[in-house]
């Protein structure tokens, strides 16, 4: 099935600093979701994104809806040992009984 | 936040028995359910759509007699893997779609192992 390219696939970072991780598609999305992964969990739903531009925040988190919708990006600022895991990004359109086509994945590992 | 559970959350079994996996939203109401497989290292690949009330909805390439699915009640949905093969080794996930803000939940996931 269709995927999202997702970059970069890992990383590996020290403490405190910040990350960003981006997606892009060939096609529009009229929403782009952030997931987070833990081992042998489901993901959880960081941000959502609805509009075109649109640039919001979750804490430490970032998350901007690219203006050709057809790409976000997922910032991660001042980088704790628990924000290791799997972000994944998807992206959403009205309709198509609201399935999800996911990136691959990018794995954040973090040294305290 | 709405809640969905899965049921087993790990599961070992013989080559050639089948198994199943419950999936439930605990305080709201799903008339659509996603199930996915996911691979070691690898996103999450949508199987089918559950639909309440009636069959589901299979993605090209998966074998819907190979894949059972479900959809009894507007809570519950179940996915029966037939005839298990070690190459079915996977982690199971499911998830559920708020009726209210339409968002999507999903469980803590179902691994299994076949021997």
């Amino acid at each position: 099935g269709q995927q999202l390219n997702q970059s970069p696939q890992s990383m590996f970072i020290q403490e405190g600093e910040d990350v960003s991780m981006n997606c892009t598609s060939s096609s529009i999305f009229n929403t782009w979701l952030w997931y987070k992964q833990d081992p042998g969990e489901g993901p959880v739903l960081l941000i959502a994104l609805y509009k075109a531009g649109e640039l919001t925040s979750n804490g430490r988190l970032t998350a901007q809806f690219g203006i050709t919708r057809k790409d976000s990006f997922l910032n991660i600022s001042a980088s704790i040992p628990s924000d290791v895991g799997i972000y994944f990004c998807a992206g959403q359109n009205a309709g198509n009984n609201r399935k999800l086509i996911w990136g691959l994945g990018t794995s954040l590992a973090v040294n305290p | 936040g709405a809640v969905v559970s899965q049921h087993p959350s790990w599961v070992i079994c013989k080559s050639g028995t089948s198994v199943k996996i419950e999936c439930r939203s605990l305080d709201f109401q799903a008339t659509t359910m996603f199930w996915y497989r996911q691979f070691p290292k690898q996103s999450l690949m949508l199987m089918a759509t559950s639909n309440e009330g009636s069959k589901a909805t299979y993605e090209q390439g998966v074998e819907k007699d190979k894949f059972l699915i479900n959809h009894a009640s507007l809570t519950l949905s179940t996915l029966t893997v037939t005839s298990a093969h070690p190459e079915d080794s996977s982690f199971y996930i499911c998830s559920a779609p708020s009726h209210s803000t339409g968002e999507l939940f999903f469980g803590e996931g179902s691994r299994l192992t076949v021997l």
